[in-house]
């Protein structure tokens, strides 16, 4: 178990607020990454991490800033959330080594609705 | 640049029934290719992948996938189902380099009636 806490798993906003969420992982694995799934659209990479303060945009990052202070934390963040970002969010790490190499290990998503 | 079609969004079959979900792939560069699982308000997990070496491979819950290069596919298959394999199915490549990021197809979902 990878032992990946996304928190929170279900936040309501309004239009033009901030929102941050929250990606804890346990076991210090390097790569971490921010997905958005939509109905029909599968999982779309918003951005990725490969390193402390290493990080760098996936296909949809517009509207979202990450960081990375730290190995076990990987924030996303929506400066001013719109209705289009409502949407499940998943993080997720890589598995490097071992029988799970080269797989993601996703945390348990959160459901962010703004209205 | 790297690209996933699932061919079907939905498949619909009867209990005992064999299935297969099938998924293409497009990539300039060499790349390892997953199937993931996801049940109702659950994270993906994965049932499958494609690495190196046998090009069928084998994955949890009785599911297989042949990885055929020349016509970038891999296409998953079951060859008898169960209500509990009722789920959404998503085929994924990985570029072996670059942060290994990976590009989903937009999902099949899998009904299996009694």
């Amino acid at each position: 178990d990878a032992g990946i806490t996304q928190s929170p798993r279900h936040k309501v906003t309004e239009t033009g607020t901030p929102v941050t969420l929250r990606c804890h992982q346990t076991e210090n694995h390097r790569y971490m990454y921010w997905y958005r799934q939509d109905p029909g659209h599968g999982l779309r990479l918003i951005h990725y991490s490969y390193g402390v303060k290493d990080t760098d945009k996936g296909e949809v990052s517009d509207g979202y800033s990450v960081s990375r202070s730290k190995t076990e934390d990987f924030l996303l963040t929506l400066e001013s959330a719109t209705s289009s970002q409502t949407s499940v969010y998943f993080c997720a790490i890589r598995l490097l080594s071992g029988q799970g190499a080269g797989e993601l290990f996703f945390g348990e998503g959160s459901r962010l609705t703004v209205l | 640049a790297q690209s996933v079609t699932q061919l079907d969004s939905q498949v619909p079959v009867f209990e005992e029934a064999p299935v297969e979900l099938r998924c293409n792939y497009s990539s300039s560069v060499s790349v390892y290719l997953f199937w993931y699982v996801q049940y109702p308000n659950q994270g993906l997990q994965l049932l499958l992948k494609y690495l190196s070496g046998s090009t069928l491979v084998k994955g949890i819950n009785g599911f297989e996938a042949e990885f055929n290069k020349s016509q970038t596919s891999f296409h998953l298959r079951k060859p008898s189902v169960h209500i509990s394999d009722t789920a959404e199915y998503f085929c994924a490549v990985s570029d072996r380099a670059n942060a290994g990021k990976s590009t989903f197809g937009d999902g099949t979902t899998l009904t299996v009636k009694p």
